[in-house]
């Protein structure tokens, strides 16, 4: 159970092109998702969290016209990168968490790879 | 918001031997620890974690205890074998997680 799929697992796209992600739980709701970021090396960072039916949170530093989140369902949250340079090239992380759970564990999906040429 | 640092960012041992690797936190306000172990390219696995209510875990050759006091959790993997060779985080957490920097653990066979 508490699985999370995430689509696609790879991207490779030129500058300019904006780029959508999918996050979709697919044995449980979700009320919250959240969007990570992860540079080679690094640590996870978070970058949004997307509660159904409202508008995402973003972290400091984080651009909300440049990342746009939408989480339209229980279980499905979309992450689009707009206008995508080289600089946002990164491995792309979302998890989900069970609806009515205060507190974790998330769930995480596979990851996707955006690599901007 | 919450600070979590983790040491040692690189950890060498030897089969066999035990790995720890520690954290600290700074949002008294967290009251949930997760471990995560991320191999190349593949999302973070939880493989152990904490509540605030509890000072001890324990799951076969994995183990986490958590000082609430200190702000200090650490993760405790015994008898390690090459297969535990992965990059391991720690995360903090009162409804957002806040990730270490991790640690990259070579097990030597």
């Amino acid at each position: 159970g508490a699985v999370v799929s995430q689509h696609p697992s790879w991207v490779i796209c030129k500058s300019g092109t904006s780029v959508k992600i999918e996050c979709r739980s697919l044995d449980f709701q979700a009320t919250t998702m959240f969007w990570y970021r992860q540079f080679p090396k690094q640590s996870l960072m978070l970058m949004a969290t997307s509660n159904e039916g409202s508008k995402a949170t973003y972290e400091q530093g984080v651009e909300k016209d440049k990342f746009l989140i939408n989480h339209a369902s229980l279980t499905l949250s979309t992450l689009t990168v707009t206008s995508a340079h080289p600089e946002d090239s990164s491995f792309y992380i979302c998890s989900a968490l069970p609806s009515g759970t205060t507190n974790q564990p998330q769930h995480f999906g596979d990851g996707t790879r955006l690599s901007i040429l | 918001g919450e600070n979590v640092e983790q040491h040692p960012s690189t950890l060498s041992v030897q089969e066999g031997d035990s790995a720890v690797i520690k954290c600290t936190y700074s949002d008294s306000a967290s009251n949930y620890f997760p471990w995560y172990k991320q191999e190349l390219g593949k999302r973070p696995q939880l493989i152990i974690d904490i509540r605030s209510n509890v000072g001890e875990k324990k799951d076969q050759r994995i183990a986490v205890t958590l000082n609430k006091t200190a702000k200090h959790f650490s993760l405790h993997i015994t008898e390690t074998q090459p297969e535990d060779s992965a990059v391991y985080f720690c995360a903090a957490s009162d409804y957002k997680l806040s990730f270490g920097a991790g640690t990259t653990v070579t097990v030597r066979a």
